[in-house]
């Protein structure tokens, strides 16, 4: 069963900082894995997808790395803004069915 | 604009009543899923749909039962079977096929009264 693991919990930090997200998944057969952003009380926001065959991907501020074969990924947030403070969950998907979630990161951002 | 609606936003339910949440994309996905959501916890998979009039049970089916009579609706039932119901349940579509990613809904809150 796969299981995913998201480290730290929780960060605050001051705007402006760079910062890096990280999450682990045991088993590396996955198809792709898929970056969410969730503020509080809402539904998931898709932040990149990066699939298997892909190292990294890239949008706007947010850079998402793949290591798929130590079973890793990060999400690298570049000069971090009050309006990024929410959680950000991170899901390696198998098959069908099969996406795994983390519990998410929980980030605050002090002006 | 395409997307996916969840309804309604917020539901309360009484002891020994079952109750149905509604998720209706008009993305043109194929494949449809429920998750369910606990404070500071991830997703949990109950039951998923690959294409209409098929569905499969998800890591925590019992006490909640689906359909999938057409491409765009995928409601959720909550019975009275499901001990613990209160929490926040998430729907999501996806284009089915395995390289794709997901698209999710604004969610319910389900509180048992």
């Amino acid at each position: 069963k796969q299981e995913v693991t998201q480290i730290p919990a929780a960060l605050s930090v001051p705007e402006g900082e760079n910062l890096v997200l990280n999450c682990s998944f045991t088993d590396s057969a996955i198809y792709n894995l898929q970056w969410f952003r969730q503020d509080p009380g809402k539904g998931l926001t898709s932040l990149l997808l990066i699939q298997s065959s892909q190292r990294e991907q890239t949008s706007g501020r947010l850079n998402a790395s793949l290591d798929k074969s130590s079973g890793r990924s990060t999400l690298y947030i570049a000069a971090s803004q009050p309006g990024d403070s929410a959680t950000y969950l991170c899901a390696p998907r198998l098959r069908a069915g099969k996406s795994t979630f983390g519990d998410g990161t929980t980030l605050t951002v002090k002006p | 604009d395409g997307g996916i609606t969840q309804s309604p936003k917020y539901l309360f339910r009484k002891e020994g009543q079952n109750v149905t949440l509604s998720c209706e994309q008009n993305l043109n996905h194929d494949a449809m899923y429920w998750y369910r959501q606990d404070p500071g916890q991830g997703l949990r998979l109950i039951y998923y749909s690959q294409i209409v009039n098929d569905f499969q049970k998800g890591d925590i089916a019992e006490g909640y039962s689906v359909s999938r009579e057409k491409k765009e609706s995928f409601p959720l039932t909550v019975t009275s079977a499901q001990k613990n119901p209160t929490a926040f349940y998430l729907c999501a579509s996806s284009r089915g096929r395995d390289n794709y990613g997901y698209t999710f809904g604004s969610g319910t809150r389900l509180t048992v009264v």
